[in-house]
């Protein structure tokens, strides 16, 4: 079992829609941080989020962390196929030293 | 700055062959980290070094072994390969806990 759900698993949208990822888990995160990665390279920091209910904005980009520090979202506003990746969502779990990945979204946006 | 540097970048190897992946960390970084990444899903942790003593151990079988050196560069070694191991291999290095910069990662191939 993974220890962070995200959904969906795939998406594939058209330029200039919006979309939500989203990451969710049973148990509480020091913090959550997201990563994008492109076919042939590691995953590269998108940001980081440590306090609940935390909202941090990149450009077109927009996390949020939840209340209860269980669960977190990406919305992407306006995609453009610039943003196609593999979306990650990361967390370190309350008195953990090691990061633990979500699942995975796979986002294709449309020209 | 060089990035985190692994190699090879890929490899072929016969199910019970041994395999030796090799990481160089940023400059300065003192933890390394490697995680498993199959097709399809996100990253899966298998260990964790700092100052080069192991500081995290993942579900994955003895099998697997890591070490780190003075200079903080570091091996993955897997034994009696299946199978099941061909995967993309991601190392990660970090000044402490994070953030996390990985590198492109080693496809290794059992056939």
């Amino acid at each position: 079992t993974q220890l962070l759900e995200q959904s969906p698993q795939f998406l594939s949208i058209q330029e200039g829609e919006n979309l939500t990822v989203y990451c969710n888990s049973s148990s509480v995160f020091s913090s959550l941080q997201w990563y994008r990665q492109e076919p042939g390279e590691g995953p590269v920091l998108l940001v980081t989020v440590v306090t609940g209910g935390e909202v941090k904005k990149l450009k077109r980009l927009t996390f949020q962390f939840g209340d209860a520090r269980k669960d977190s979202s990406l919305h992407i506003t306006a995609a453009q196929p610039g943003d196609t990746g593999l979306y990650l969502c990361a967390g370190r779990p309350t008195g953990a030293n090691n990061l633990f990945f979500g699942t995975g979204t796979r986002l294709t946006v449309i020209p | 700055d060089a990035g985190v540097t692994q190699s090879p970048t890929h490899l072929i190897k016969t199910r019970g062959q041994q395999v030796t992946l090799r990481c160089s960390p940023i400059s300065g970084h003192k933890s390394v980290s490697w995680y498993q990444q199959v097709l399809g899903q996100g990253p899966q942790f298998i260990f964790q070094y700092y100052e080069k003593e192991e500081r995290g151990r993942g579900n994955f079988p003895d099998r697997f072994s890591a070490r780190q050196f003075p200079n903080y560069s570091s091996e993955l070694n897997v034994n009696a390969l299946l199978l099941g191991d061909s995967a993309l291999y991601l190392c990660a290095s970090s000044f402490r806990e994070s953030p996390l910069h990985f590198g492109n990662g080693t496809r290794l191939t059992v056939t």
